[in-house]
């Protein structure tokens, strides 16, 4: 079974600051991982996504994030947010060997004020 | 490209009717998910086809749920009869799968609500 446990509902930060999501997974093999984005009545877009190799993974919107096997995390990181990154951001999980599946977590709010 | 295309955006209608949401996966991709996002429940995954074949059903809540992908452009997921907890947000996703993992495209979603 494979699960992704998102911590935070919300993160406040303000506009200018790093801003950091939480992410940690549960698979049985070894884990592609990724991070979606959420705007208002809008689909999921996707950010990045860790296949294997470097730890770090740079993705769309100056957004990263690393991967961290001793802490099964994956937490997403931008070094400084603006005020449209405010949205609903998604971390997934995908056991190597579980076909297509993802499993997403619940979902965190950020909201990055002026 | 157009993307994932899903009907109709809105639907609202009465508890008991029938429900059926479209879902056009982006061409050339071969496996197709439903999605359905609720405050309560999050994000759910109800079922996914692998080339218009069934996978995994397992999130499909009960009976009154079903879906179908009778070809590779085409997706249905249906409600019969429909009840007001039903009342979220479908989205339909596709994906080119096989080798490395490539990312998951999502329609805009189907907002359902159920009086």
């Amino acid at each position: 079974a494979q699960s992704v446990a998102q911590p935070e509902d919300q993160v406040n930060v303000a506009e200018g600051n790093p801003l950091t999501v939480k992410c940690t997974y549960s698979v049985s093999g070894n884990p592609y991982l990724f991070w979606y984005v959420q705007y208002p009545n809008r689909g999921l877009q996707f950010l990045l996504k860790y296949i294997t190799g470097d730890n770090l993974v740079k993705g769309s919107y100056g957004f990263e994030a690393e991967f961290n096997k001793s802490q099964t995390s994956f937490h997403l990181k931008k070094p400084s947010a603006l005020v449209s990154d405010s949205a609903l951001y998604f971390c997934a999980v995908r056991d190597r060997g579980a076909g297509n599946k993802l499993t997403f977590g619940g979902g965190t709010r950020v909201l990055v004020k002026p | 490209d157009a993307g994932v295309i899903q009907s109709p955006r809105h639907e609202v209608t009465e508890m008991g009717q029938e429900v059926t949401l479209r879902c056009k996966p982006i061409s050339g991709h071969n496996s197709l998910f439903w999605y359905r996002q609720t405050m309560m429940r999050g994000l759910e995954l109800l079922i996914y086809f692998n080339n218009n074949v069934p996978i995994d059903d397992s999130g499909m809540p009960e009976d009154r749920f079903s879906a179908k992908m009778p070809n590779a452009s085409f997706s249905t997921l249906k409600i019969q009869p429909s009840e007001p907890r039903d009342s979220a947000v479908y989205f339909c996703a596709s994906i080119l799968g096989g080798g490395e993992p490539g990312e998951l495209f999502f329609g805009e979603g189907s907002r359902l609500t159920v009086l």
